[in-house]
């Protein structure tokens, strides 16, 4: 059972905009930074988002992270066929069990 | 460019020992924060250590005390030294710069 809770799965239609949820709590999500990677199927994660709302260069702003209280939210707008992946969100954790806690990833399929 | 190779994966038995390594190129190896991050066939992301640039050391509980991370700073190098190592230990791992940029990892299989 992983740390941050993401749904299991999303889906939407080439266009729609979608929005994946990450909860967590005070030690992790509420007083750090968020992450979000995309993980194509056969291949190592990417990162899309870092500190809860940047975006590295290259990724497209069709991407966008928001973050508030012990929840992040990722969201893909203009959803294309390519956007099928997983998304993982990430934070630190200031307790002593983890320094580093994952959600258990959200699975979007494009219809 | 950032590059990242993980190597050193490869099947080893209940309580045996793997070492694996992670080269790193494209950037300054000893500026960075490195991470082992592992997944489980058809399962999500564990984050399994982490190291600072001082060579502080950190781990989860289900691994503290049976895997070990290094780096060799003149050798563009990361380790995860893994011993007793458990059926449920078997994914692929991958090494991390700042968990920005990910290698494409490497498999470790523990089986009898």
């Amino acid at each position: 059972q992983s740390v941050l809770t993401q749904p299991p799965s999303a889906s939407g239609t080439p266009g729609q905009r979608v929005t994946i949820s990450c909860s967590g709590s005070s030690s992790n999500i509420g007083s750090n930074y968020v992450y979000w990677y995309q993980q194509l199927p056969g291949t190592a994660p990417k990162l899309l988002i870092y500190r809860n709302n940047q975006r590295p260069s290259g990724v497209p702003d069709r991407f966008s992270g928001s973050k508030s209280g012990t929840s992040a939210s990722l969201a893909i707008s203009g959803l294309r066929s390519e956007d099928e992946a997983d998304y993982y969100c990430a934070a630190w954790d200031d307790s002593l069990s983890a320094y580093v806690v994952f959600g258990g990833g959200t699975k979007l399929t494009v219809l | 460019e950032v590059q990242l190779v993980e190597s050193g994966g490869g099947l080893v038995q209940p309580g045996g020992s793997l070492r694996l390594s992670c080269a790193a190129s494209g950037f300054t190896f000893s500026s960075y924060d490195m991470h082992w991050v592992r997944q489980a066939t058809g399962k999500g992301l564990e984050w399994v250590s982490a190291i600072g640039t001082a060579g502080d050391t950190y781990y989860p509980g289900s691994v503290k005390g049976r895997f070990t991370i290094s780096r060799e700073n003149a050798k563009n190098s990361l380790y995860l030294q893994m011993n007793s190592l458990r059926a449920g230990d078997t994914a692929v791992y991958y090494c991390a710069r700042d968990l920005t940029d990910w290698g494409q990892g490497t498999l470790v299989t523990v089986s009898s």
